[in-house]
């Protein structure tokens, strides 16, 4: 079955500290790739998409994402995370085509001052 | 304001007592679709409807049922609410599948079956 894999339950990481969230997927053709965040008691929101093209994709809030297709990759960075950013990170795959969006079970970080 | 509507956001009810969840979206999207938000499981997919009277079963679609017999309305059903339906339900829309497309969420339902 089309899966997306977090590796990351949960992270914690003080502020000022560099992120990167792992993300893989297991379709093998063409994929829509997207990364969410859920701040606490929110619903979720999208950080930036992949569809094609630069496979470095730049989203709201300084965060990126790299897209590497030999390894079926989509990691989410920062390069210095702030106390805002504690939050849920979802990760999100499609083939294109009429099928749903699948979701990772999501990170969980905590920045701390 | 383009945006997806849910509610009630907070319902807490008793087992067997049928439930209905009401989404709706200003965005003349055609595909709509339910997940649930459980802690460890992250989001998994209930139903989806890619236009009117077209609906399909996702991950987890039993003990639930939709319809969708407007393009703006998707409401989620629980015909006989059991205690493992507590969750956080949030109904989502999109343009349509997969093409450079991204979903729009509601702000969640959290339900509470005693």
């Amino acid at each position: 079955a089309q899966s997306v894999s977090q590796h990351n339950h949960h992270v914690i990481l003080s502020e000022a500290a560099s992120l990167e969230l792992g993300c893989n997927y297991s379709y093998g053709g063409t994929v829509n790739l997207f990364w969410y965040v859920q701040y606490p008691g929110q619903h979720l929101q999208l950080l930036l998409k992949y569809f094609s093209g630069d496979p470095l994709v730049k989203g709201i809030k300084g965060f990126e994402a790299e897209f590497i297709k030999s390894k079926f990759s989509f990691n989410l960075r920062k390069p210095s995370v702030q106390w805002s950013d504690t939050a849920e990170y979802f990760c999100a795959a499609t083939p294109s085509g009429n099928t749903p969006l699948v979701f990772g079970k999501g990170t969980r970080l905590s920045v701390i001052a | 304001e383009a945006q997806v509507t849910q509610n009630p956001r907070y319902l807490i009810t008793v087992t067997g007592k049928k439930l209905t969840v009401t989404c709706s979206q200003n965005m003349n999207h055609e595909y709509m679709s339910w997940y649930r938000q459980d802690p460890g499981l992250g989001l998994r997919q209930i139903y989806y409807s890619m236009n009117v009277e077209v609906t399909d079963k996702g991950d987890v679609p039993e003990g639930y049922k939709v319809s969708r017999k407007e393009k703006r309305n998707f409401p989620l059903i629980l015909e006989s609410p059991s205690p493992n339906q507590t969750s956080l339900y949030f109904c989502a829309s999109s343009l349509a599948l997969g093409y450079n497309t991204e979903a729009f969420f509601g702000q969640g339902t959290r339900l509470t079956v005693v």
